[in-house]
């Protein structure tokens, strides 16, 4: 079975500045993918990251980037130059056999 | 393509009610998931199906919980005598295969 642990409840951090957001990660397949999704609290989950098991360099997608340490089942989500608007619960998921299984999430507050 | 579809957005109902919701995914997308979400929790996974089969049903999804695709497209999910512990934020997911999981708004339901 498939396990994500995200241990920050909530995260502060000023405008422009970096943060990161913790999420570890148990699994017994060899062949797995990790996710991260940022929800407002207007509820849609949005998708910003993805890492694949077997992907040799970290991921990137503009001010998103994951450090990926796969000895350590660490994923750790790292957001550059911090905007207001990023204020939002962000979920760590790890992509299952047929499904993707969710931690309990970060709740980010982004202050000017 | 306008994305994953939920209806309604917002459900408020009584005890004992029934109520049904329906997800409208991605045309291409074969597969469809369905997730429950509450308060201060990640998104835990209820079923998920495979064109028009269901192929995997979670122990949440007790005997009152209903979920059905026929034609492999649109897909409701029904909850029969609703309990105030049903109180949550109802997800829908498609993807085409193991490939990119797109969710819609979800469906927001509170049982009084």
């Amino acid at each position: 079975a498939q396990k994500i642990t995200q241990t920050q409840p909530g995260m502060f951090v000023q405008e422009k500045e970096a943060v990161t957001l913790d999420c570890t990660y148990d699994t017994s397949d060899q062949s797995y993918g990790l996710f991260w999704y940022k929800q407002p609290s207007s509820g849609e989950m949005i998708f910003l990251i993805y890492q694949g098991s077997y992907d040799e360099q970290n991921a990137t997608e503009g001010r998103y980037s994951l450090n990926f340490q796969k000895a350590r089942k660490s994923a750790n989500l790292v957001i550059s130059a911090s905007q207001l608007g990023d204020s939002a619960m962000y979920f760590c998921a790890m992509r299952g056999f047929q499904k993707l299984v969710f931690g309990t999430g970060t709740r980010l507050l982004v202050s000017p | 393509d306008t994305g994953v579809s939920q209806n309604p957005r917002h459900k408020i109902t009584k005890r004992g009610q029934n109520v049904t919701f329906r997800c409208d995914p991605i045309s291409e997308h074969n597969r469809l998931y369905w997730y429950r979400q509450t308060l201060g929790q990640g998104p835990e996974f209820l079923t998920y199906f495979q064109n028009e089969a269901q192929l995997e049903k979670s122990r949440l999804l007790s005997d009152r919980f209903s979920a059905e695709r026929p034609k492999g497209s649109f897909s409701t999910l029904e909850i029969q005598r609703t309990e105030q512990g049903d109180s949550a934020m109802y997800l829908c997911a498609s993807s085409f295969d193991r490939d990119g999981y797109t969710f819609g708004s979800g469906t927001r339901l509170t049982v009084v």
